[in-house]
């Protein structure tokens, strides 16, 4: 039972334009959301987060929607530069559960020249 | 450096035997949590410590996997008797409360 999805296995983007990632979720009960990115042979790296009561998050180059209703959440990175080739996970937990998270299967994101 | 270290980054085993992997979380974080990361998937709950309690496993972590957090530091998983279906990236976060996870680089288990 998949309950976060992410069903893009890659995307490939030039540098300069944006990347969007997304995300869906079947359980209402989530309450927050993370992106993380994982080089090879690296943990995964913490990104951006939205909490429910937000539609919106930015940090710099990096911008995450959410939708509730469609339980859907993207992720945008402008503008794309090569080193933001990794794998991009979407993550999602329950407030008050320890940080507990469940992750969706990535997105394997490649910005080329 | 200060963050999450674990120990071995590999580690290749035959099918039947023990293996124990390290964690060190970074100082001051309460909280330590343990993943499993399989081909072509996220990773995935197993347990999580606050201080030396481990308040919660998975239903994936069967009997023949064990965890510890002695005096609320380090922690160690040890898994018997492997199995081929064992062969995964182990993956160790430690978060201080509710805040964000960081994760370790992982221990490569590979069950010949």
């Amino acid at each position: 039972d998949q309950q976060v999805k992410q069903n893009s296995p890659s995307l490939s983007v030039q540098e300069g334009r944006i990347s969007i990632l997304n995300c869906d979720y079947t359980n209402s009960m989530f309450d927050y959301f993370l992106w993380y990115k994982k080089y090879p042979a690296e943990g995964p790296t913490f990104l951006i987060s939205i909490s429910s009561i937000k539609d919106k998050n930015e940090d710099g180059r990096f911008t995450v929607f959410l939708n509730k209703s469609a339980k859907h959440l993207s992720l945008h990175i402008v503008p794309s530069q090569p080193g933001d080739s990794a794998v991009y996970f979407c993550a999602a937990t329950f407030t008050g559960t320890a940080s507990k998270l469940t992750f969706g299967t990535g997105t394997r994101l490649q910005v080329t020249l | 450096d200060t963050g999450v270290s674990q120990d071995p980054r590999h580690k290749i085993t035959k099918r039947g035997q023990n293996v124990t992997f390290r964690c060190d979380p970074i100082s001051e974080h309460n909280r330590l949590y343990w993943y499993r990361q399989t081909l072509g998937q996220g990773p995935e709950f197993l347990t999580y410590f606050q201080n030396e309690a481990q308040l919660e496993k998975s239903r994936l972590l069967s009997d023949r996997f064990s965890a510890e957090r002695p005096k609320g530091s380090f922690s160690t998983l040890e898994i018997q008797r492997t199995e081929q279906g064992d062969s995964a990236m182990y993956l160790c976060a430690s978060s201080l409360g509710e805040e964000k996870l960081f994760f370790g680089s992982g221990t490569q288990l590979s069950v010949l």
